[in-house]
């Protein structure tokens, strides 16, 4: 039972524009969700979070956008560029039951950023 | 701060053999937590480790056993190795204090054969 799915398995997108990657989550005990890249022969690399109280949360070229009555978020990269090609795992916690670090990650999406 | 080191980076076992792969976390985080990756499921949880204590486990087999020491270090054993159990396995480690994010090592790619 995949409780958090990344519906998209690949994403080509050209420099300078907008990637949107989604996530949706089936379990609404989840309050906590996060996003990481990761590159080749590489662990993944933490890039943003948001808690449950919010719905959307900001840094830098990156944001990221809770809905929580449709359980989605997404994740937006204005503008893309070449070095974000990657892939992107959504990942979510309950944290309020104590297992901030068992995150259930979704299987990722590929991002390519052509030029 | 060096980050958090993984050894041995590669892998390669028999079916039935038994591994042990060994985590060295960030200095100062307590928090260390084992992962599986592979190519259709993602990212699974196996077991989180705080000051030498099991916290918080994952749906596996009781193949797959941790263990952390004092200086926060872990190991992550399997025994009786299976086909299905070549993977790259991550750990991460965290202060474990709170709601922190998790810092991730390069991983050991674990190959059965």
């Amino acid at each position: 039972d995949q409780q958090v799915k990344q519906n998209s398995p690949s994403l080509s997108v050209q420099e300078g524009r907008i990637s949107i990657l989604n996530c949706d989550y089936t379990n609404s005990m989840f309050d906590y969700f996060l996003w990481y890249k990761k590159y080749p022969a590489e662990g993944p690399t933490f890039l943003i979070s948001i808690s449950s109280i919010k719905d959307k949360n900001e840094d830098g070229r990156f944001t990221v956008f809770l809905n929580k009555s449709a359980k989605h978020l997404s994740l937006h990269i204005v503008p893309s560029q070449p070095g974000d090609s990657a892939v992107y795992f959504c990942a979510a916690s309950d944290f309020r039951s104590g297992t901030a670090s068992k995150l259930t990650f979704g299987t990722g999406t590929r991002l390519q950023v052509t030029l | 701060k060096a980050g958090v080191t993984q050894t041995p980076r590669y892998l390669i076992k028999t079916r039935g053999q038994q591994v042990t792969l060994s985590c060295s976390p960030i200095s100062g985080h307590r928090s260390v937590s084992w992962y599986q990756q592979t190519p259709g499921q993602g990212l699974q949880f196996l077991f989180e480790y705080f000051s030498e204590t099991q916290r918080n486990k994952g749906n596996f087999p009781g193949r797959f056993s941790g263990r952390q020491f004092s200086n926060s270090r872990s190991e992550m054993n399997v025994s009786t190795l299976e086909l299905g159990d070549s993977a790259l396995y991550l750990c991460a480690s965290s202060p474990g204090q709170g709601n922190e994010k998790l810092f991730f090592g390069s991983g050991t790619q674990l190959s059965v054969l």
